[in-house]
């Protein structure tokens, strides 16, 4: 069984600092990694995607990926209460009914003010 | 202005009633998909769509129906054999079947059982 897996938190960081989210993934032929942010109640929505190893930066959001160890990454910095929300790792993995996105539970993160 | 939408957001069903979940996408997308998620879950596939007329089953299809007469319509049928219906249901799509492409979703529909 192909996995994602997700530390679920919370992980809780006060205003302005980095928070760290992390990802591992079990499937080596694994070529696509997506991070969501899902607000309490409402669907997910795609912040970055990452297909290469290293660094990729949009605004105050880095997705890294290691492929080497399987572990992909999102970094937040200077986070405001307005990322308090839960964040979803999928990986697109290939294959039989497999061939889709699977999902990591996610990590909730809590931004303090 | 492009997007998907489903309806209902809240949906109440009866025991032994089967309810449909509508989805409709106008971004013009080829493929589309059918999520559940549980309190404290993943998201969990139940049926995707590559092409009109074609359907897939995902990980925990039992229980439900799909159907992809319209490229832009997937409607998601919960039948009286799903026994814990109960749950958040997510309608996503994508601009091509398999490959990089990113998946969008719907703002959802939750379902309660009275």
């Amino acid at each position: 069984q192909k996995e994602v897996e997700q530390n679920s938190g919370p992980l809780s960081v006060p205003e302005g600092a980095i928070a760290s989210l992390n990802c591992t993934y079990s499937d080596r032929g694994s070529q696509s990694f997506f991070w969501y942010r899902q607000y309490s109640g409402k669907s997910p929505e795609l912040i970055m995607s990452i297909y290469s190893n290293g660094d990729k930066e949009d605004g105050r959001f880095t997705a890294q990926l290691n492929k080497a160890s399987q572990y992909v990454s999102l970094l937040i910095r200077d986070s405001q209460p307005s990322d308090s929300a839960t964040y979803l790792c999928a990986v697109r993995v290939y294959g039989g009914s497999q061939g889709n996105l699977i999902f990591g539970k996610g990590t909730k993160l809590s931004v303090k003010p | 202005d492009g997007g998907i939408t489903q309806s209902p957001k809240y949906l109440f069903r009866k025991e032994g009633q089967n309810v449909t979940l509508s989805c409709e996408q106008n971004l013009n997308h080829d493929a589309m998909y059918w999520y559940r998620q549980d309190p404290g879950q993943g998201l969990r596939l139940i049926y995707y769509s590559q092409i009109v007329n074609d359907f897939q089953k995902g990980d925990i299809a039992e229980g439900y129906s799909v159907s992809r007469e319209k490229k832009e319509s997937f409607p998601l049928t919960v039948t009286s054999a799903q026994k814990n219906p109960t749950a958040f249901y997510l309608c996503a799509s994508s601009p091509a079947g398999l490959g990089g492409e990113t998946q969008y979703f719907g703002p959802g529909t939750r379902l309660l059982v009275l």
